[in-house]
């Protein structure tokens, strides 16, 4: 399968623990994003690189979020000090060069419990 | 600024029936505006995209949409609603002069009915 891919699918973790998420892209595509979901609510923008490059960070990532993508390829996306408002899907996203925002190819996801 | 309003949180339809998920947006610009899918334990798909050519858009799965300026609106419909349609449908707006963000609405679940 050539599709995005995410790692963990799932992982709960405690109150305070920091945690790590991965997203491998479609390996041509230069434009990685990262989304939040929670229940009842469409995804919502996080950060977007564009190759290796940070461009943007939404107000939701807080200074407890990090995100790389250190050779423009896979990304990892931190939080450190989880709280139990983090628990939520969260979702990436890769696009082609010089192609337009819309055309996202979407990872499953990782639901993230944080007890 | 962009947003976007999807005005039914869910919708039944029996199998067969038509569909009929509504969208509402707001735009300073001339936006372009899409629906995506999202099926359980699956990644959201692009069902499809309108970007000031034809008002009326058509998708995979035999869906479609009309854009329509003067009501603000880009509503999604089916003719005839099949079992594996069930699952949950975004309405997403982007700005045509930020080709690299897209807001995305609540989300509307569909239910199909035997």
């Amino acid at each position: 399968d050539t599709g995005v891919s995410q790692d963990p699918r799932h992982k709960i973790t405690k109150r305070g623990q920091n945690v790590t998420f991965r997203c491998d892209p479609i390996s041509e595509h230069n434009r990685l994003y990262w989304y939040r979901q929670t229940l009842g609510q469409g995804p919502e923008f996080l950060t977007y690189f564009q190759n290796e490059a940070q461009l943007e960070k939404s107000r939701l990532l807080s200074d407890r979020f990090s995100a790389e993508r250190p050779k423009g390829s896979f990304s990892t996306l931190e939080i450190q000090r989880t709280e139990q408002g983090d628990s939520a899907m969260y979702l990436c996203a890769s696009s082609p060069r010089d192609r337009l925002a819309y055309e996202q190819y979407f990872g499953p996801g990782t639901r993230l419990t944080v007890t | 600024a962009q947003s976007v309003t999807q005005l039914d949180s869910h919708v039944s339809v029996s199998e067969g029936t038509p569909v009929l998920l509504r969208c509402n947006y707001s735009s300073s610009y001339s936006p372009s505006l899409f629906w995506y899918v999202q099926h359980p334990n699956k990644g959201l798909q692009l069902l499809l995209k309108y970007t000031s050519a034809a008002t009326l858009v058509k998708g995979i799965n035999g869906f479609e949409a009309e854009f329509k300026k003067s009501e603000t609106s880009f509503h999604l419909t089916k003719p005839s609603a099949h079992m594996s349609d069930a699952a949950e449908y975004f309405c997403v707006v982007s700005d045509a002069n930020r080709d690299d963000k897209i807001i995305f609405g609540k989300g509307t679940r569909l239910h199909i009915l035997p």
